[in-house]
């Protein structure tokens, strides 16, 4: 079993839908978490990024973590054709050294279409 | 502010054959940290330097090595390759002080024939 779960999708949606990502993890340590945003034949670009539990908000995105239940969310309100990427989520223990030993989940890819 | 850089960005080896991978961080960053992405396993970390020093490393084997510069420049080496090496490197730099908060270049894409 992978430390990061993650649906790969791929995601259709049209354009002005909310849309839901979703990750689960098993590793309790984890205490940064992050949303990756990756266009095709780019880097990823940090999208979101929560310490601990609790919900952020950034303009159309709100990012959720339950730790209690090992989930976190990524939520896109009024979803744009320029959304359409592939969205990884990340997760770190930062601790030890390990401070950018960050573990992804396999990408979820999202189209949204016009 | 120029971003990470890095070189080459595509690149065509045969097994057996070595590959060097050059990384220039954002000005100002020192931690400099590599990953590996496939299809198959997404991203996977390699290792990650701090002031020219290997901090972490990931389950690799020891035909992947690296190392940082004192312009925190940073190199990483593939000895041997496989055709499982096949991948896009990616090199991310950031602020001290910060973690997880990676800036990414766009990545050296390899192929190995």
């Amino acid at each position: 079993q992978k430390e990061v779960e993650q649906d790969p999708g791929p995601l259709s949606v049209p354009e002005g839908a909310i849309v839901s990502l979703n990750c689960t993890y098993s590793n309790s340590a984890f205490q940064y978490f992050m949303w990756y945003r990756q266009y095709s034949r780019k880097g990823p670009e940090l999208l979101m990024y929560t310490y601990s539990s609790g919900n952020k908000e950034d303009g159309r995105f709100t990012a959720q973590v339950d730790k209690s239940s090992k989930y976190i969310s990524l939520f896109i309100r009024d979803s744009q054709p320029s959304d359409s990427a592939t969205y990884l989520c990340a997760m770190s223990a930062g601790y030890g050294g390990a401070t950018n030993k960050l573990i992804f989940g396999t990408g979820t890819l999202l189209a949204v279409q016009p | 502010k120029a971003g990470v850089t890095q070189t080459p960005r595509y690149l065509i080896k045969t097994r057996g054959q070595q590959v060097t991978l050059s990384c220039s961080p954002i000005s100002g960053h020192r931690s400099v940290s590599w990953y590996q992405q496939t299809p198959g396993q997404g991203l996977q970390f390699l290792f990650e330097y701090f002031s020219e020093t290997q901090r972490n490393k990931g389950n690799f084997p020891g035909r992947f090595s690296g190392r940082q510069f004192s312009n925190s420049r940073s190199e990483m080496n593939v000895s041997t390759l496989e055709l499982g090496d096949s991948a896009l490197y990616l090199c991310a730099s950031n602020p001290e002080g910060s973690t997880g908060e990676l800036f990414f270049g766009e990545g050296s894409r390899l192929t190995v024939l």
